[in-house]
């Protein structure tokens, strides 16, 4: 099935400790997105790429890295830098199969990161 | 920048009775796109009708369809004979042409009552 695959489902993470979220897509679109999503608020933009070796920051990048080493993929680390980590994570992607451009984003089922 | 505002936090209907969310959105573009996306209780955003800037007609996607008023920057969704299934936050978001973010509002959450 074609889709957007988010793992683990739920993660917990140890005070002072990287975690990495992963996301991977078999949609063959271009540009992956990583948001953040807080009780009560609407989506907040971590990081985005729209080619492989090439992302930028977002609105809310500090404490987070990324790579996109494969068109496939696009881990989120989770840094300890991060110090209220505790949110729900979703990952997109978009892509320019759609008539009139690549602004259709789809979404992976999101993963739940809790500090231990 | 651009901004959308969802100014109903919360709102509850009977089942299949119609129900109207309400979207506003501040920009300077003349071209962008308009969605509004569904997050029922499993999280997982779903699609649910998305309106380009420059078509006039109204889009509509079975029960789903949008008033869209450009001019008041209004982007309103209404739901039709509304199901139990349709019980979820919902979401209006915003893109500009050629753009990658997508900007959202911070949602209404929606409870459809048997």
């Amino acid at each position: 099935d074609g889709g957007i695959t988010q793992s683990p489902k739920y993660l917990f993470r140890k005070e002072g400790q990287n975690v990495t979220l992963s996301c991977e897509q078999n949609l063959n679109h271009d540009a992956m997105y990583w948001y953040r999503q807080d009780p009560g608020q609407g989506l907040r933009l971590i990081y985005y790429s729209q080619i492989v070796n090439d992302f930028q920051k977002g609105d809310i990048a500090e404490g987070y890295s990324v790579s996109r080493e494969k068109k496939e993929s696009f881990p989120l680390t989770v840094t300890s830098a991060q110090k209220n980590p505790t949110a729900f994570y979703l990952c997109a992607s978009g892509g320019s199969g759609y008539p009139g451009g690549k602004n259709i984003q789809y979404f992976g089922a999101g993963t739940r990161l809790s500090v231990l | 920048a651009q901004t959308v505002t969802q100014s109903q936090p919360e709102m509850s209907v009977q089942e299949a009775e119609t129900v109207t969310l309400s979207c506003t959105y501040d920009t300077s573009e003349s071209n962008y796109y308009l969605f509004w996306y569904k997050q029922p209780p499993s999280r997982q955003m779903i699609l649910v009708i998305r309106q380009e800037a420059y078509k006039q007609q109204n889009a509509t996607e079975n029960r789903f369809s949008v008033n869209f008023q450009k001019a008041a920057k209004s982007f309103s969704l209404k739901i039709s004979d509304s199901q139990l299934g349709d019980t979820a936050m919902y979401f209006c978001a915003f893109i500009g042409q050629g753009a990658q973010k997508l900007v959202f509002g911070q949602g209404t959450r929606l409870t459809i009552n048997p």
